[in-house]
């Protein structure tokens, strides 16, 4: 079984600081890792993802994650946080191989402070 | 190419009736999954599809919750009767590939279900 957790339901972050959204996972079996967001009155979209390879990851709009098996994190950051930033993001794992459901964390809220 | 595609976007319902939700996947994707975010709560596996077939349904949370996919393309999902505990966002996503890893999932908007 796999399981994801996310500290902080709300972060708050001043405009141009460092983004940083920590994600610890357990799993039974190698993980695919995700992290999503889902701006105001939209759906989740993919922010980036790490399956195999290169441990660090770099998706859409700046941001980054970093795979560190020994830590068993996967934990997302931007260098400069945009108001535009301001979303829900979730981290989620899959197993690499099994079932292929996701499991989520609870969420970080960002609030990006002028 | 056009999203997945959830409707309604809100519902309201009261406690004891019957609410049916629809997802139209990505053309051309064999996997569909529904999931569900309670409030304060993580979003939750409800069940996978693979083309009309139910994979893996182990995430309905009981006998209230039917979920079909007409020969292979959209699915509804339908709660009868709803319950207060009910509420929550409702996802739909869908895959081009059986494990996800490789192509991740794309979601749709959702939809907000509200039993009063």
């Amino acid at each position: 079984a796999q399981s994801v957790t996310q500290l902080g339901s709300h972060v708050s972050v001043s405009e141009g600081a460092l983004v940083l959204l920590r994600c610890n996972y357990s799993s039974s079996v190698p993980p695919y890792l995700f992290w999503y967001v889902q701006y105001p009155n939209q759906g989740l979209q993919l922010l980036l993802k790490y399956t195999t390879g290169a441990t660090l990851v770099k998706g859409i709009n700046g941001f980054e994650a970093e795979f560190k098996k020994s830590e068993t994190s996967f934990h997302l950051t931007k260098p400069s946080a945009h108001m535009s930033d301001a979303a829900e993001y979730f981290c989620a794992v899959s197993p690499y191989y099994g079932n292929n459901r996701l499991a989520f964390g609870k969420g970080n809220q960002v609030v990006v402070i002028p | 190419e056009a999203g997945v595609t959830q409707f309604p976007s809100h519902s309201v319902i009261e406690k004891g009736q019957t609410v049916t939700l629809r997802c139209d996947p990505i053309s051309g994707h064999d996997n569909l999954y529904w999931y569900r975010r309670v409030m304060g709560k993580e979003i939750k596996f409800l069940l996978h599809f693979v083309k009309e077939s139910k994979q893996d349904e182990s995430g309905m949370p009981n006998n209230r919750f039917l979920a079909e996919r007409t020969g292979g393309t959209y699915s509804t999902l339908k709660v009868q009767p709803a319950e207060l505990e009910d509420s929550g966002v409702y996802f739909c996503a869908s895959s081009q590939d059986f494990v996800p890893g490789a192509y991740g999932y794309t979601f749709g908007s959702g939809t907000r279900l509200t039993v009063v």
